[in-house]
């Protein structure tokens, strides 16, 4: 079965600066997804950044970029020049690129950015 | 609607009784899932379909929880003879294929449950 964890409950950063919030998982699959989801407290989950276990190069989108390292099976994503708005419960989250769409998701990282 | 819509955002029911929760996927979408988030948890699958079918009902915990798309539009999970354990925020999420086609899963702001 597969696990997904996420170790820091919470993490805090000052404005402008960058972050790092960490996730390691656990599979036996070769081939998968590796998924980062922002959850503000709307409660409406919002894909941040998505990996494909094939592509050694790391995913990037705007200020948001993973660290993939697929032999350790860790999954972390940095935010750069962190804003107000990025404060919100972060996700790391699993799926099997074949048989099934079921995501996997961790118990949650919760961001506090402070002005 | 433009998004993912759930409805009733909040319902708090008594402990034996029948629940229903709807969700309005985006139009045009013809995956939907159910999640379950309970309190400082991430989601946990609960059921997929695909067009009118369940593809993967496997996170269903017991034979309390059904759900149906009998249009494949809009979905109803029901929850029979509901227990305190029961409460948690339901999540209800549309894709246009399969999410590993895609990779994104459009989530609506879920239906807070509170059992007493």
């Amino acid at each position: 079965a597969q696990t997904v964890t996420q170790s820091q409950p919470e993490m805090s950063v000052q404005e402008a600066e960058t972050v790092t919030l960490s996730c390691t998982y656990d599979t036996s699959e070769n081939n998968y997804y590796l998924f980062w989801y922002k959850q503000p407290p709307s409660r409406q989950m919002i894909l941040v950044i998505r990996q494909e276990a094939y592509k050694q190069q790391n995913a990037t989108e705007n200020r948001f970029s993973v660290n993939f390292q697929k032999a350790a099976k860790s999954f972390s994503l940095k935010i750069s020049d962190s804003q107000l708005g990025d404060t919100a419960m972060y996700f790391c989250a699993f799926m099997k690129s074949y048989n099934t769409d079921k995501l996997i998701f961790g118990t949650g990282t919760r961001l506090q950015v402070f002005p | 609607g433009a998004g993912v819509s759930q409805t009733p955002s909040n319902k708090v029911t008594e402990k034996g009784k029948y629940v229903e929760l709807r969700c309005d996927p985006i139009s045009g979408h013809t995956a939907l899932y159910w999640y379950r988030q309970s309190l400082g948890q991430g989601p946990e699958f609960l059921i997929y379909f695909q067009g009118t079918g369940a593809a993967d009902d496997s996170g269903l915990p017991n034979d309390r929880f059904f759900a149906v798309r009998p249009e494949g539009s809009v979905s109803t999970l029901k929850i029979q003879r509901t227990e305190r354990g029961d409460s948690a925020v339901y999540l209800c999420a549309s894709s246009l294929e399969r999410t590993s086609d895609t990779g994104e899963l459009f989530f609506g702001e879920g239906s807070r449950l509170t059992v007493l």
